[in-house]
């Protein structure tokens, strides 16, 4: 079965660095991208970038460039989100997801779970 | 960016009624419309893909129309667990963007 697992709720301070992960499980890892999709409490869908695991190319929104960075490690098969310094709007559920073809922009029919995370003083 | 936006915003039902939401680009995406459906607590599962192609699993109930800048979602029997929001996405463009959502609930 195709599964992407993500990290579990997280709750943090602003300024606190934060990485959440998403396990890729039941296919070839290397070969699909994998798209992070946040959700605030109560709004929509924001697509924030994708990354393919074989070779690391990343995309980002340009709503989402230079405030979180995309990384994978294949040998894990272990995509990470990562904020360096967090925000109390960053407060929000993030999903992971992944499209079933090659074209990074495609619709995602795979998703994660889901990762709250709370930035909070 | 390519903005999207759906009506109505929200909408009450009954089962059985048939439901239609609209989608609209703010500019042409071809047949790049993806359609969700997003129950509380839950992450989004995709209904149709490319405007009008149904996901593998999804109830034939559920349809999809559209080319250029308007859309159409039509669930044409409403069921109860159909009760949920709905979200419309282009992914024409290299930035992939949301509708803000249609939340259907029980007239």
């Amino acid at each position: 079965e195709v599964q992407l697992v993500q990290s579990g709720a997280e709750v943090k301070k602003p300024g606190e660095s934060l990485k959440i992960s998403c396990k890729g499980s039941g296919y070839s890892f290397t070969s699909y991208w994998i798209g992070w999709v946040r959700q605030m409490p109560g709004k929509g869908l924001e697509w924030m970038g994708i990354i393919y695991p074989g070779d690391s190319d990343t995309r980002y929104s340009p709503s989402f460039q230079g405030q979180v960075t995309i990384s994978a490690d294949k040998s894990i098969s272990t995509a990470y989100l990562q904020w360096s310094s967090l925000k109390a709007s960053d407060t929000a559920m993030y999903y992971c997801a992944r499209p079933p073809s090659g074209r990074p922009s495609d619709a995602f029919d795979i998703w994660g779970q889901g990762t709250m995370v709370t930035v909070s003083s | 960016d390519i903005q999207m936006t759906q009506s109505p915003s929200s909408l009450s039902a009954s089962v059985g009624d048939r439901v239609t939401i609209t989608c609209r680009a703010s500019q042409s995406i071809s047949s790049y419309l993806n359609w969700y459906q997003q129950k509380p607590g839950k992450a989004p599962k995709l209904l149709i893909y490319a405007a009008s192609s149904l996901q593998s699993g999804v109830p034939s109930r559920f349809s999809g129309s559209g080319s250029g800048t308007d859309f159409t979602l039509t669930i044409s029997s409403l069921q109860p667990e159909d009760f949920a929001t709905y979200y419309c996405q282009q992914s024409y463009s290299t930035s992939p963007t949301f509708g803000p959502g249609t939340k259907v609930d029980i007239k």
